[in-house]
Parts: C-alpha cells; sequence; structure tokens
C-alpha cells in the first residue's frame, strides 16, 4: 500500500529562520504530489504541485519543493519564515492513474515572533 | 463563488443516532471525496465519488455511506454514530485533469458521546 511519511511532526522556528520538511512516499510509479497547509480554524490550501517537469517546484507566499525521485521524497522549503506561516501542513501523493489522494500526517509549525 | 461549503460545521451526537453531513460544490466539478481528520493521522479518505450516481469506497469506509444524486452534492452518512467517529470531516472536490487539485471545504466538526 503507498504510504506517506513526514518525520517532523512539530517544528518551532524564530521569525527569519530557513524551513525545510520533509516528506518521503512509499509509491515507486508515477506519482503527483502536493504539499497543503491549514492555517488555525481554516480549510485547507494548496501551496504547490508537481506532476513533471522541473523538479524544483515554486508555490504560493514563498515557499518551494523539491521532488528527488531517486530519494522518493518531496521536501518543502522557504528561505525565510514570517509568524503568519504558523500552520499545519500536509504532504499528499496520489499515483499518476488513481483518484485517491494520500496524506502524510501533517507537520505543525509554529513561528515565533 | 463560494467553492466548496459544508453543512452543519459543528454537531454533538449520542452513540447510535444518525445524521447527514452535505457537501455542497458550485464549481461544476465531477469528483467529490470525504475525508476524516484525527489527530497525528493526517486525513483518510472515506468514500469518493467521480460522476452523479457514483460512489466509491476509500481507505476508511466502514459506519460511512454516502449518496451522490446531484452532481453539485455529496452527502455522508452515519446510520449509528460511534465514538470513535468523532473527527473533524472534510469534503473535497476537483475537475478530471492531467494532475487534479482538490479543493477542500471547511470542514464539519463531529463529536459522538
Amino acid at each position: 500500500a503507498q504510504s506517506v511519511s513526514q518525520h517532523n511532526h512539530h517544528v518551532i522556528l524564530s521569525e527569519a529562520a530557513s524551513l525545510e520538511l520533509g516528506c518521503n512516499y512509499s509509491y515507486g510509479g508515477t506519482v503527483n504530489l502536493f504539499w497543503y497547509v491549514q492555517y488555525p480554524g481554516q480549510h485547507l490550501q494548496l501551496l504547490l504541485k508537481y506532476f513533471s517537469g522541473d523538479p524544483l517546484v515554486k508555490g504560493i507566499k514563498g515557499f518551494e519543493a523539491e521532488f528527488i525521485k531517486s530519494k522518493f521524497s518531496f521536501n518543502l522549503r522557504k528561505p525565510s519564515v514570517q509568524w503568519s506561516d504558523t500552520a499545519e501542513y500536509f504532504c499528499a501523493v496520489n499515483r499518476g492513474s488513481a483518484r485517491q489522494l494520500t496524506f502524510g500526517s501533517g507537520t505543525q509549525l509554529t513561528v515565533l515572533p | 463563488n463560494a467553492g466548496v461549503t459544508q453543512t452543519p460545521k459543528f454537531r454533538v451526537l449520542k452513540t447510535g443516532q444518525s445524521m447527514t453531513l452535505l457537501c455542497a460544490q458550485d464549481m461544476n466539478h465531477e469528483y467529490m471525496y470525504w475525508y476524516r481528520q484525527d489527530p497525528g493521522m493526517g486525513l483518510r479518505l472515506i468514500h469518493y465519488s467521480v460522476g452523479e450516481g457514483t460512489t466509491a469506497k476509500g481507505e476508511v469506509p466502514d459506519g460511512y455511506n454516502v449518496s451522490r444524486l446531484k452532481k453539485q452534492n455529496f452527502l455522508l452518512g452515519l446510520e449509528s454514530a460511534a465514538p470513535s467517529q468523532t473527527s473533524v470531516y472534510f469534503c473535497a472536490s476537483s475537475y478530471p485533469g492531467r494532475i487534479e487539485t482538490q479543493y477542500f471545504g471547511p470542514g464539519t466538526r463531529l463529536l459522538v458521546l
């Protein structure tokens, strides 16, 4: 069965620090990869997605993610976080032809002002 | 456009009671999904639908039923609620394409006593 792992459950950073959240998946075939964000009290919003082409994907609010096929990873990065980035971040994967989106368990990011 | 809306926002049930959660989307999306979100487990797919009149089981379908009588609506039913169904329920919709982006509703918080 396909699985998605987010090893960092809770990350605490100060403003202006750099961020990298890990995401690894287990499926070896063609995959589509997503990062969603859930701000406190809000619903999930798409940050960025990858399906082919340049493995470095840029999303909204200064976030980017790099797909490394050999490592089955799709890590999320931001050079300088802001207090407003405090949220829960979910990595999600689906196979090229499948309808189901498999989510990781999420990483809670707390940015201290 | 309202996007994806969910009714109700919050509900308390007693064990054994039944209820229906309503999801509506105004984006003319073909696909609709129901997820549950539990602490430390991310989102798990309950049921989904690829079109009006069709539904399919996801990862955790037991104890739930769904119906998609109209393209814009996707109903999730609990026939006999159990405390294990205490969760936050999210509906999502998407349009079929090379890479689907799922758009999420605001969620329904359900407490089963």
